[in-house]
């Protein structure tokens, strides 16, 4: 079974500090993608990565799928209130199916 | 354009009703999927869909039936509502499998009691 364990589950940080959230499996993925949650709302895709080693940025995002890719890493540079969510990774698993993680909840406060 | 949408926003059932949530989409994507999230847990997939016609069951199906008569049209019907069926569901589409984005709908919030 493919399971995929983000770390950690619950941040809380202030404005303008910078964090790194995990995405960590013992299984390879052929692709990896990055949700974010808002309440009362479906997750929405940030990125996806395909290559292990990839690094993809996004604005203040930058998101790296491990060499092996059976791992990833979001980091978020200088953190605003407005990426408050839940962050999901989302594994394509080997019947092309994605494979979720729990999600880290995310809090910035002003 | 509308997206995926879904109905209803919330809903209570007493133990042992039945009921349908719909899930339309607009984009013309063959790929449909239906999902449940509960705390702490991350999205499961109940049942999916690679076409009008065809549909297969996810990682957690019992207590669940889906038709696709339709691309647009992805309805879940839980019968005989049990406590453990208490949980958002999520409805999403996508172009294909894989690392394709999945678009997702706004939600049903399901409480059994």
């Amino acid at each position: 079974t493919q399971l995929l364990e983000q770390s950690p589950q619950f941040l809380s940080i202030q404005e303008g500090e910078n964090l790194t959230v995990y995405c960590n499996s013992s299984s390879v993925f052929s692709s990896l993608q990055w949700y974010r949650q808002e309440p009362g709302e479906g997750p929405v895709l940030l990125v996806t990565v395909v290559t292990g080693g990839e690094v993809k940025k996004l604005k203040r995002l930058t998101f790296q799928f491990g060499d092996a890719r059976k791992d990833s890493s979001l980091h978020i540079t200088a953190a605003q209130p407005g990426d408050t969510g839940l962050y999901l990774c989302a594994g394509e698993g080997s019947n092309y199916q994605l494979i979720w993680g729990a999600g880290t909840k995310l809090i910035i406060k002003p | 354009n509308a997206g995926v949408t879904q109905t209803p926003k919330f809903r209570i059932l007493k133990i042992g009703q039945s009921m349908t949530l719909q899930c339309t989409q607009d984009m013309n994507h063959n790929y449909m999927y239906w999902y449940r999230q509960d705390p702490g847990m991350g999205l499961k997939l109940i049942y999916y869909s690679v076409g009008a016609g065809i549909t297969d069951k996810g990682e957690v199906p019992n207590g669940y039936n889906v038709s696709r008569s339709t691309t647009e049209d992805f309805p879940l019907r839980l019968e005989l509502a049990a406590p453990s069926q208490t949980s958002v569901y999520f409805c999403a589409s996508s172009f294909r499998e894989g690392p394709y984005e999945q678009y997702f709908g706004p939600g049903t919030r399901l409480t059994v009691t």
